[in-house]
């Protein structure tokens, strides 16, 4: 009964190369989030959907194209991978964009470019 | 200046001990605050919310000076399952955007 979940666990692969991560999230929210964290532990912040539209686009390379088909999936798409997209990336969710709603993460994407 | 700054430690404590951490934000706007803490290769969960009042979930006390855009975190009676990285989290949008800081590291030894 994993609250978010997200596949694959691990992602190696190749640069150039163009992958998705899968996210769903089965506790009924609205608001869902792409984060990535880098090997400085820094967690910072992609994307957010809300009933799935788009409200937060942060300052991200547009090889990274998010896509929610419905608001409990949400879902990553990378193109033209590079070394410094190595990083993991957490889902999460919330039950709206209130800044005061908790948000569950994701057991994370540890995604490794070669 | 980074928007949330926390001192990355490793802060290496005895069980038993009290330990403190800190952190500063930058943005004055901030409306919400948040400690998170993630263990080793896991997703961040988090552990309380932070008000002006000052709050207290068991052993962790959680404050909060908006004059000084300051956030604390105290353990008492450290236990060795206490070992994490906790994070200060701010929000100053209600987008939901989470700002994050780098992570305290804490290592309590028996």
């Amino acid at each position: 009964d994993t609250a978010v979940s997200q596949t694959p666990k691990y992602l190696v692969t190749q640069m150039g190369n163009d992958k998705s991560i899968k996210c769903e999230q089965n506790l009924g929210h609205d608001t869902m989030y792409w984060y990535k964290q880098d090997s400085k532990k820094f967690l910072k912040i992609m994307f957010s959907y809300n009933n799935k539209e788009l409200i937060i686009n942060e300052t991200v390379p547009n090889r990274f194209s998010p896509k929610s088909p419905d608001k409990a999936h949400l879902n990553l798409h990378i193109n033209s991978l590079e070394l410094g997209d190595s990083a993991v990336y957490f889902c999460a969710s919330s039950s709206g964009t209130l800044s005061s709603y908790e948000q569950y993460f994701g057991p994370g994407t540890r995604l490794t470019v070669t | 200046r980074k928007e949330v700054e926390q001192d990355p430690g490793p802060f290496n404590v005895p069980e038993g001990a009290t330990v403190a951490f800190n952190c500063t934000y930058s943005n004055s706007a901030s409306q919400s605050f948040f400690w998170y803490r993630q263990d080793c290769r896991k997703e961040p969960k988090l552990l309380m919310s932070v008000y002006s009042s000052g709050n207290e979930d068991g052993r962790f006390t959680a404050q909060l000076n908006r004059a000084s855009q300051y956030i604390s975190l105290l353990i008492r009676d450290s236990k060795l399952s206490d070992s994490a990285t906790y994070l200060c989290v701010v929000s100053s949008s209600n987008t939901g955007k989470l700002i994050f800081g780098q992570g305290t590291t804490l290592q309590v030894k028996p």
